[in-house]
C-alpha cells in the first residue's frame, strides 16, 4: 500500500527561527510533491509544489525534493506565530494520479 | 468569491436520515474530489470524479454516493447517516496538469 509518512509532532520551534519539516513515501514512481497548511477547523491551503530533485523558494518557505531518499522537505525561514497549524505533505500516485496524504504535522511557534 | 464552495457550512442530523452536501466551483476545473477528516486523521478520499462521466470510488466510498451534475458541481450524499459518518468534509477541485488541488471551506457533519 502508497503510503506517505509525517512526524505527528507537536514540533516547537522559537519565533525567528527555521522550522523544519519531513516527509516521506513510499510509491517510488511518484513525479509531485506538495506541501499543504492548514489551521484548525479550516481547510487544506496550498503552500508549495515541487516536481524536481532539489530546492524550490518562495518566500520565507523553501521545500527540497529527494527523489533516490524518496523524501520531501518543508523549511520556513523567520517563523512566525502565524505559522503554527498542521502541515500536510500529500504525493501523486504514479498509477491513478492521486494524492496520497500523510496525517500531518502540527508546528507551534513560540513568541 | 471563493473558488470553491461548500453548502451547508455545518449540519447535524439524525442516524438514518439522508443527507446531501454540495459543492461548486468557479475555478474551471475537470477534477473533482470529496474527502472526509477525522480528529488526528489524515485525508482519506471518498470519490473522485475526472469529467462529467468519470466517476470512481476511494478508499472509503462505503456509505456514500455522488452525482457530477455538470462540469462545477459535485454533490455527496449520505443515504442514510450513521454515527461514525461524523466528520468534516471538504471538497477540491484540480485541473490535472499539475496535480495541485484546491479546497472548499468544508461542512462539518454531526450525526446523532
Amino acid at each position: 500500500q502508497k503510503e506517505v509518512e509525517q512526524n505527528s509532532g507537536p514540533l516547537s520551534v522559537p519565533e525567528g527561527a527555521i522550522a523544519s519539516l519531513n516527509c516521506t513515501y513510499s510509491d517510488r514512481g511518484s513525479q509531485s510533491f506538495f506541501w499543504y497548511r492548514q489551521y484548525s477547523g479550516k481547510s487544506p491551503e496550498l503552500i508549495m509544489s515541487i516536481y524536481s530533485n532539489g530546492d524550490k523558494e518562495d518566500g520565507r518557505f523553501t521545500a527540497q525534493l529527494n527523489k533516490a531518499s524518496q523524501y520531501v522537505s518543508l523549511l520556513i525561514r523567520d517563523s512566525q506565530p502565524s505559522d503554527s497549524a498542521t502541515y500536510l505533505c500529500a504525493v501523486e500516485t504514479d498509477s491513478n494520479y492521486q494524492l496520497i496524504w500523510g496525517a500531518g504535522t502540527k508546528l507551534i511557534i513560540k513568541p | 468569491d471563493a473558488d470553491v464552495t461548500q453548502t451547508p457550512r455545518n449540519r447535524i442530523t439524525k442516524t438514518g436520515k439522508r443527507i446531501m452536501l454540495e459543492c461548486s466551483q468557479t475555478k474551471g476545473h475537470d477534477r473533482m474530489y470529496w474527502y472526509r477528516q477525522d480528529p488526528g486523521l489524515g485525508l482519506r478520499l471518498i470519490y473522485y470524479s475526472f469529467d462529467v462521466k468519470d466517476i470512481n470510488k476511494g478508499e472509503i466510498s462505503d456509505g456514500y454516493s455522488v452525482s457530477r451534475q455538470a462540469q462545477a458541481k459535485f454533490s455527496l450524499s449520505l443515504e442514510s447517516a450513521i454515527p461514525n459518518q461524523t466528520a468534516l468534509y471538504f471538497c477540491a477541485t484540480s485541473s490535472g496538469s499539475t496535480g495541485e488541488q484546491y479546497f472548499g471551506p468544508g461542512t462539518r457533519l454531526t450525526v446523532t
